[in-house]
């Protein structure tokens, strides 16, 4: 069975600057997708950025960039020039060919202004 | 910008009593979705949906839960016995084709916080 592993529970960063926060995955597949999920106060779920395997490019969405290491099975997300309504818990997530998502236990991310 | 919704936002209820929360997938969707979220903790996959029929489920969704697709916009969860540990957030999500290029992505409704005392 496929596991995420988010080993940060807490981060912390200055407005303006750059956080990164880590994750790690097993699989035995070769084809699937990771995703990072931001879940406000309010609890809903967001969709942050998605990366699949089998491209070598690592995504990128505005602020939020991913840095995709598949042999070494991590996944990690970096915020640039962070800003106050990035304050959230962070998930990330695995799916396979499967469909079902897994989540990592999450990282709560504090905004210092 | 197409968005799934769920009702309702909030639901108390007594233990024992039967709940069912509703959730309106993207129109064009195929593939549907709950997961649970206890608080403080990371959101469960509960079961997956597609052309009309269970797909997959994890060991959580047992006999007290079910899943419907009434008609062509609503999927429901129905928990027909609560009880005190079933108190969670309810997540509905659905995804489009897989031939799609964003058909791999599940996209989340606001979830219903359910409480059962």
């Amino acid at each position: 069975a496929q596991t995420v592993t988010q080993s940060q529970p807490e981060m912390s960063v200055q407005e303006a600057e750059t956080v990164t926060l880590s994750c790690t995955y097993d699989t035995s597949e070769s084809d699937y997708y990771l995703f990072w999920y931001k879940q406000p106060p309010s609890r809903q779920m967001i969709l942050v950025i998605r990366q699949e395997a089998y491209k070598q490019q690592n995504a990128t969405e505005n602020r939020f960039s991913v840095n995709f290491q598949k042999a070494a099975k991590s996944f990690s997300l970096k915020i640039s020039d962070s800003q106050l309504g990035d304050a959230a818990m962070y998930f990330c997530a695995y799916r396979s060919l499967a469909q079902k998502l897994v989540f990592g236990q999450g990282t709560r991310l504090t905004i210092n202004p | 910008e197409p968005e799934v919704t769920q009702t309702p936002s909030h639901q108390v209820t007594q233990m024992g009593q039967e709940v069912i929360l509703r959730c309106v997938p993207i129109s064009n969707h195929l593939y549907f979705y709950w997961y649970r979220q206890i608080l403080g903790q990371k959101v469960e996959f509960l079961v997956s949906f597609y052309n009309n029929e269970i797909s997959e489920k994890s060991e959580i969704f047992d006999d007290q839960f079910s899943v419907e697709r009434p008609d062509g916009s609503n999927f429901t969860l129905k928990i027909r016995s609560t009880k005190l540990e079933d108190s969670a957030m309810y997540f509905c999500a659905s995804s489009g084709s897989w031939d799609l290029a964003g058909g791999k992505t599940q996209y989340f409704g606001p979830g219903t916080r359910l409480l059962v005392l």
